[in-house]
């Protein structure tokens, strides 16, 4: 069965950086894009982008840009996201999320546990 | 890209019906039938129930459907359980710079 498996909790200083990790397993994963989705306490969802892990290729929400980066390793099956200048604001529960296959892309199927990243000084 | 719009509550009875509105633009829910429905439950990840407007995955009950006109899509649950208590995040292709627009979210209530 399909798992995505990240990381687990971080506290992390303003002006520092996170990198959450995420192993998939029960499918390929070079075959479907990982897109990334964030949860402020209380707060709804908000997506920060997707990379192909196939080629690499990223795409970024525009809130995100220049201070988020998405890498994978195909050889342990695992995405990651950094992300780097934190600010308090960035203190919420990060997702990684399969985008749907053949068929059914543009929506998110399998999700990760998320990963709760706190920024406080 | 701002998020698109949803009631903050609803709410119904058991056995009852309840219809969710998540309203766009003609940049996002008008112009892709790429409008997705996710069901989260408090500490948990979100779940999808809807996807390409009305198409529910395997294993969604069919008391979960959706619909979409001009620039609203909507979710219907019919025959409300206890356990569709729950949060419900609608979601658009947008493409662009930012191709991807979630709803503002709506709380189910099962009075």
């Amino acid at each position: 069965q399909v798992q995505l498996v990240q990381s687990g909790a971080e506290v992390k200083k303003p002006g520092a950086s996170v990198k959450v990790s995420c192993k998939a397993s029960g499918y390929t994963f070079t075959d479907y894009y990982m897109h990334w989705v964030r949860q402020a306490p209380g707060q709804g969802l908000e997506w920060m982008g997707w990379i192909n892990p196939n080629s690499g290729d990223t795409k970024y929400a525009q809130n995100f840009q220049g201070r988020v980066t998405m890498t994978r390793d195909t050889s342990v099956r695992t995405a990651y996201m950094e992300l780097s200048s934190l600010r308090s604001d960035d203190t919420a529960v990060y997702y990684c999320a399969r985008e749907g296959g053949y068929r059914a892309t543009k929506n998110f199927d399998y999700w990760g546990q998320g990963t709760l990243v706190t920024v406080s000084s | 890209q701002s998020a698109l719009t949803q009631p903050r509550s609803v709410s119904g009875s058991p056995g009852q019906s309840v219809t969710i509105s998540c309203t766009g633009t003609s940049s996002d829910v008008g112009d892709y039938n790429y409008v997705s429905w996710y069901q989260q439950h408090p500490g948990k990840a979100p779940k999808l129930i809807i996807y390409d407007v009305s198409k529910r995955p395997s294993g969604v009950p069919d008391r979960f459907s959706g619909s979409k006109s001009g620039n609203t899509a909507s979710l219907t649950i019919s025959g409300l359980q206890a356990d569709d208590e729950a949060d419900f995040y609608c979601c658009s292709y947008a493409g662009g710079h930012t191709p991807y627009v979630f709803g503002t979210g709506t709380k189910v209530t099962v009075l």
